[in-house]
């Protein structure tokens, strides 16, 4: 089955703990995003990679980090969450379309991430 | 201006009744795609339906279709016999052509609740 797969999909952890959460698709997409969604702000993009050792830099990156050395693969790096960091996270994926179609996200089921 | 514009921000709709909701866009790329997700109380996003600017008919995905009016930017999801599974939150998206490719713009969501 296609699909983008995160882990954990529920996290409580505490301030200044590294924690990486895990993202792994099998759809051979060179494209890969990171997201987080909160209440009243929607979903906002932290990270994005077009593909392998090509990261950038979405709209809200600061306080993460990610890479991106294999394509299947794209965790997301909080090396010192914080209680704002508390969020649901997605990890998405599409292809690059050369031609037709403007692909969408296929999304990870979603990562609840709570820093107390 | 807002990319994505969600104007409802809940609905209610009666079981086997169609419903349609609202999704007005703003770009100047010829060359665009409009997507619908839906968000289940359980958190994942799914993919629902897309339709891309140069599209001549409009996309339909069994229950699901979209009203697409390029002259207003319009993109309104038609959901057809509604079912209690469809109480759910449901957002519009965008994806800019090839150029801009690594924005995806989604609206603030509409929260549908189906009526027994």
């Amino acid at each position: 089955e296609a699909q983008v797969t995160q882990n954990p999909r529920y996290l409580i952890t505490v301030t200044g703990k590294k924690l990486t959460v895990t993202c792994s698709q099998n759809m051979n997409h060179e494209y890969m995003s990171w997201y987080r969604q909160d209440p009243g702000l929607g979903l906002r993009q932290i990270y994005y990679s077009m593909n392998v050792e090509v990261t950038d830099k979405g709209d809200v990156p600061e306080g993460y980090k990610v890479s991106r050395k294999e394509k299947r693969n794209f965790p997301l790096i909080l090396e010192s969450p914080s209680p704002n960091q508390t969020s649901l996270y997605f990890c998405a994926s599409s292809p690059i379309p050369l031609t037709g179609n403007l692909y969408g996200y296929t999304f990870g089921s979603g990562t609840r991430l709570t820093v107390v | 201006a807002q990319k994505i514009t969600q104007t409802q921000p809940g609905m209610f709709v009666q079981e086997k009744e169609a419903v349609t909701l609202d999704c007005t866009y703003d770009t100047s790329d010829p060359s665009y795609g409009l997507f619908w997700y839906k968000q289940p109380s359980s958190g994942e996003m799914i993919f629902l339906i897309y339709q891309g600017s140069y599209d001549q008919q409009n996309a339909t995905e069994g229950r699901y279709s979209l009203n697409f009016q390029k002259a207003r930017k319009s993109a309104n999801l038609v959901i057809s016999a509604s079912q209690l599974g469809d109480s759910a939150m449901y957002f519009c998206a965008m994806r800019e052509g090839r150029s801009n490719f690594n924005k995806f713009y989604f609206g603030s969501g509409t929260k549908l609740n189906v009526k027994p």
